[in-house]
């Protein structure tokens, strides 16, 4: 069955300091995986997604998420956060067949910025 | 500017009750979707809809209902069957099914009295 896991619940960070995310994720045929960002109290935003081609790919926000089959993963990165980056970070994977498409979830990481 | 409006933000039933959580779009979207939220949880799809007058059960539809009768307008009703409602709920649209991005409303928090 498809899953997705971000092992994380909480990740604490300094400002300024690097960040990195990680997500896994369990799925027979090439995934299309996203990243969407929460901020307390409020919907969900795009940051970045994956379809096919380079598998760098550039979000949002100085975001950038690097696909590795190898490992299952697709883990989301910035090289210097700052302290509205504080927020709930989903991992999604989209599970496609013939005429079903369906999102699977994350259960989120909490990212904290000291100051 | 475009986007979803989802009304009210907090919301309390009382034991028993129905309550309806409203979502409006003017985004063109044709399809729309409900997810509940729970902490140290993913999304949970509750019901979508690909077009007017058409939806679907999600993976936890059961003690909800909706109804789609305009493109713009995608309310769900958390109905007295539903016996552990409180949750933040999200309503989301896309240009079509399967489309790659999701927009999302701001959400509404429903707690039990």
């Amino acid at each position: 069955a498809q899953s997705v896991t971000q092992p994380d619940i909480h990740i604490t960070v300094s400002e300024g300091a690097s960040l990195e995310l990680r997500c896994n994720y369990s799925y027979g045929a090439t995934p299309y995986l996203f990243w969407y960002v929460q901020s307390p109290g409020q919907g969900l935003q795009l940051l970045l997604k994956y379809f096919s081609g380079d598998t760098l790919v550039q979000g949002i926000k100085g975001f950038e998420a690097e696909f590795k089959r190898s490992q299952s993963s697709f883990n989301l990165r910035k090289p210097s956060v700052h302290w509205s980056d504080a927020a709930e970070y989903f991992c999604a994977v989209a599970a496609v067949s013939d005429s079903n498409y369906q999102l699977i979830w994350g259960a989120g990481t909490k990212l904290i910025i000291k100051p | 500017d475009g986007g979803i409006t989802q009304s009210p933000k907090y919301l309390f039933r009382k034991e028993g009750q129905n309550v309806t959580l409203s979502c409006e779009q003017n985004l063109n979207h044709d399809a729309m979707y409900w997810y509940r939220q729970d902490p140290g949880q993913g999304l949970r799809l509750i019901y979508y809809s690909q077009i007017v007058n058409d939806f679907q059960k999600g993976d936890i539809a059961e003690g909800y209902s909706v109804s789609r009768e305009k493109k713009e307008s995608f309310p769900l009703t958390v109905t007295s069957a539903q016996k552990n409602p409180t949750a933040f709920y999200l309503c989301a649209s896309s240009i079509r099914r399967g489309s790659e991005k999701l927009f999302f409303g701001s959400g509404t928090q429903l707690s039990v009295l």
